[in-house]
């Protein structure tokens, strides 16, 4: 069974700077997709960043970006020129090709720092 | 913002009761979902259609049930409610190509507090 990681519970930044958030994932597919969501306090989860196992170059969507270390299992967030709406709690999350399930992580909380 | 939508929000109930908990999107997605969702803790799928008359169980086990009689609605009941299913239910819906684009769509969640 997949498995995803995110071993950081809590993490903080400073407004304007950059902090990345860490994942690691567990599979045995070759055919896959990593995706990063936000969930705001009691507001909807919404999607970030997405990164097809296949491609090797790195998702980018404004100040968030990833990066995917497929031998390593790797798949990180930055988050550059840290806003105070970017505070919120961060899910890693998982779906083989062909799957229609995700598998997310137990989740980062993210606090910006005015 | 997504046009999917939990009612309600809040529910505080005694144990026993019987609770529906609903979930409608205009966005005309095939299929949805319910998860749920415990403080600090990942999200968990507990139900998923993916079209009418289509209803599976999840990876984690729940005493809830489901029905998919319109594309739009996919209402989650919990028939005698007890403190163990206290919780954030969260409903999600995607298109047939969801996976193409990554995007689930999220409602805002109900919130049940069993006591």
């Amino acid at each position: 069974a997949q498995t995803v990681t995110q071993s950081q519970p809590e993490m903080s930044v400073q407004e304007a700077e950059t902090v990345t958030l860490s994942c690691t994932y567990d599979t045995s597919e070759s055919d896959y997709y990593l995706f990063w969501y936000k969930q705001p306090p009691s507001r909807q989860m919404i999607l970030v960043i997405r990164q097809e196992a296949y491609k090797q170059q790195n998702a980018t969507e404004n100040r968030f970006s990833v990066n995917f270390q497929k031998a390593a299992k790797s798949f990180s967030l930055k988050i550059s020129d840290s806003q105070l709406g970017d505070a919120a709690m961060y899910f890693c999350a998982y779906t083989g090709a062909g799957s229609y399930q995700l598998t997310f992580g137990k989740g980062t909380k993210l606090s910006v720092i005015p | 913002e997504a046009d999917i939508y939990q009612t309600p929000r809040y529910l505080v109930i005694g144990t026993g009761k019987k609770i529906t908990l609903e979930c409608s999107q205009t966005m005309g997605h095939d299929k949805m979902y319910w998860y749920q969702q415990d403080p600090g803790m990942e999200l968990h799928l507990i139900h998923y259609s993916y079209g009418v008359n289509s209803t599976e169980k999840g990876d984690l086990s729940s005493e809830s049930t489901v029905s998919r009689i319109r594309t739009e609605h996919f209402p989650l009941t919990l028939e005698s409610a007890r403190p163990s299913h206290t919780s954030q239910y969260l409903c999600a819906s995607s298109a047939i190509a969801g996976w193409e684009t990554g995007e689930l769509f999220f409602g805002e969640g109900s919130r049940l507090t069993v006591l």
